[in-house]
């Protein structure tokens, strides 16, 4: 069973401040996608990993895949309150059909 | 391009009833996965149709079985539901069976079950 535990689970920051999110496995995966669920709503692709130690910008949020791709984080820089929400970490094996969650990490951002 | 629907949004049924989830796949998508997520915590795998097959499943018991029609709809039907079994069930497209393509997902139907 592929395993990814998220740290930490729940996040609350003030705007502007710095943040990081890490997403960890005792498994490898071929590729690693970050998205954002807010209440109510479907998790929303944020971004997609696929080489070990990549690492993507999206504005304000940097990505980061472990070299030996079993771990990745997300680093967010001057949080605002839009920031808010579920962020989950997702891993494709490769060989297997589905794409394994991992246990969330809630971020509230205030002002 | 239309998005993923999800129907009903809302839905509250009695212990050992049956229900069935529906879902519309995005334009262009082949395969569609289904997960179901507790509250506040990470969406967890039931299976996956590509091309109107069954294309992996996770831990769920038999009773969770599904469907994928030619224009690549489906469905998700639970019998004998349980109190567990309340939940927001997501359902999430891609193209492709076994490539890692981003997923799009419906905004899930809430199911209690008192």
């Amino acid at each position: 069973t592929q395993l990814l535990e998220q740290s930490p689970q729940f996040l609350s920051i003030q705007e502007g401040e710095n943040l990081t999110v890490y997403c960890n496995s005792s498994s490898v995966f071929s590729s690693l996608q970050w998205y954002r669920q807010e209440p109510g709503e479907g998790p929303v692709l944020l971004v997609t990993v696929v080489t070990g130690g990549e690492v993507k910008k999206l504005k304000r949020l940097t990505f980061q895949f472990g070299d030996a791709r079993k771990d990745s984080s997300l680093h967010i820089t001057a949080a605002q309150p839009g920031d808010t929400g579920l962020y989950l970490c997702a891993g494709w094996a490769g060989t297997a059909s589905k794409l394994t969650f991992g246990t969330g990490t809630r971020l509230q951002v205030t002002l | 391009e239309t998005g993923v629907t999800q129907s009903p949004t809302h839905l509250i049924k009695t212990r050992g009833q049956q229900v069935t989830l529906r879902c519309s796949s995005q334009s262009g998508h082949n395969t569609v996965s289904w997960y179901q997520q507790a509250l506040g915590q990470g969406p967890q795998f039931i299976f996956q149709y590509y091309r109107e097959e069954e294309n992996g499943r996770g831990n769920f018991p038999p009773r969770f079985s599904g469907l994928q029609f030619p224009n690549y709809s489906s469905e998700l039907n639970v019998n004998a539901l349980e109190l567990d079994d309340s939940a927001l069930y997501l359902c999430a497209s891609s193209a492709g069976g076994l490539v890692a393509s981003g997923y799009t997902f419906g905004s899930g139907t809430r199911l209690t079950v008192v």
